[in-house]
């Protein structure tokens, strides 16, 4: 599976924006964009994935860039609940499991 | 919203025993997985399962380690000869097929703690 890059940690402000960036230069084009999040002591949790078009659900937003080359995860409002560690994951269309990296801790200061 | 359950919460085992962890994953989902958290650690793919046999695997996942779907519901994983190194979060997931997130995204159960001493 291709390899992503995110910042160790970020913080944001409550009942703020976040965008959570993620650098995957070498997706290939079958590689769907994932993103998974962590709770303290939870398991992982979908949060949302997309292939080449900006995607929106309840929980987040996902931009693309043109080039597929970088990835950013969207929380429009940041909530103390929304402190965990964010995973960017690729895995191919006809790919199985995914490889988790070591994410992004989101730190949400109230 | 149909979740993938995990028993036991949390177990406790002496160095050299055997541990069944149990996961109940989603009715309708046919692809079911192991991953395991280490303390402080990242998660790590420990196997795959899919019509009944052993899809892919890990380097982890060695001759201590098996799975098995014992009847329609349960799907398990066996750790014979636990080592504590094997004290860790052991996650159970599981994914459907076709389009959409269905077929995309793997659902993970709340975890089982094993602690092995």
């Amino acid at each position: 599976d291709a390899k992503t890059t995110q910042p160790n940690s970020m913080e944001s402000n409550e009942e703020e924006p976040v965008h959570l960036p993620c650098n995957h230069s070498t997706i290939s084009g079958t590689d769907y964009i994932h993103w998974y999040r962590q709770l303290p002591s939870q398991g992982p949790e979908y949060v949302i994935h997309g292939l080449t078009s900006n995607v929106n659900n309840r929980m987040a937003s996902l931009a693309i860039a043109e080039d597929r080359k970088s990835s950013t995860l969207i929380l429009h409002r940041a909530t103390l609940r929304d402190a965990a560690v964010y995973y960017c994951i690729l895995r191919a269309n006809t790919g199985n499991q995914f490889y988790f990296g070591t994410g992004t801790s989101l730190t949400v200061i109230p | 919203e149909p979740e993938v359950t995990q028993t036991p919460s949390h177990q406790v085992t002496q160095m050299g025993q055997e541990v069944i962890l149990r996961c109940v994953p989603i009715s309708n989902h046919l692809y079911f997985y192991w991953y395991r958290q280490i303390l402080g650690q990242k998660v790590e793919f420990l196997v795959s399962f899919y019509n009944n046999e052993i899809s892919e695997k890990s380097e982890i996942f060695d001759d201590q380690f098996s799975v098995e779907r014992p009847d329609g519901s349960n799907f398990t994983l066996k750790i014979r000869s636990t080592k504590l190194e094997d004290s860790a979060m052991y996650f159970c997931a599981s994914r459907g097929i076709g389009p959409g997130n269905s077929g995309n995204t793997i659902y993970f159960g709340e975890g089982s703690w094993l602690t092995v001493v």
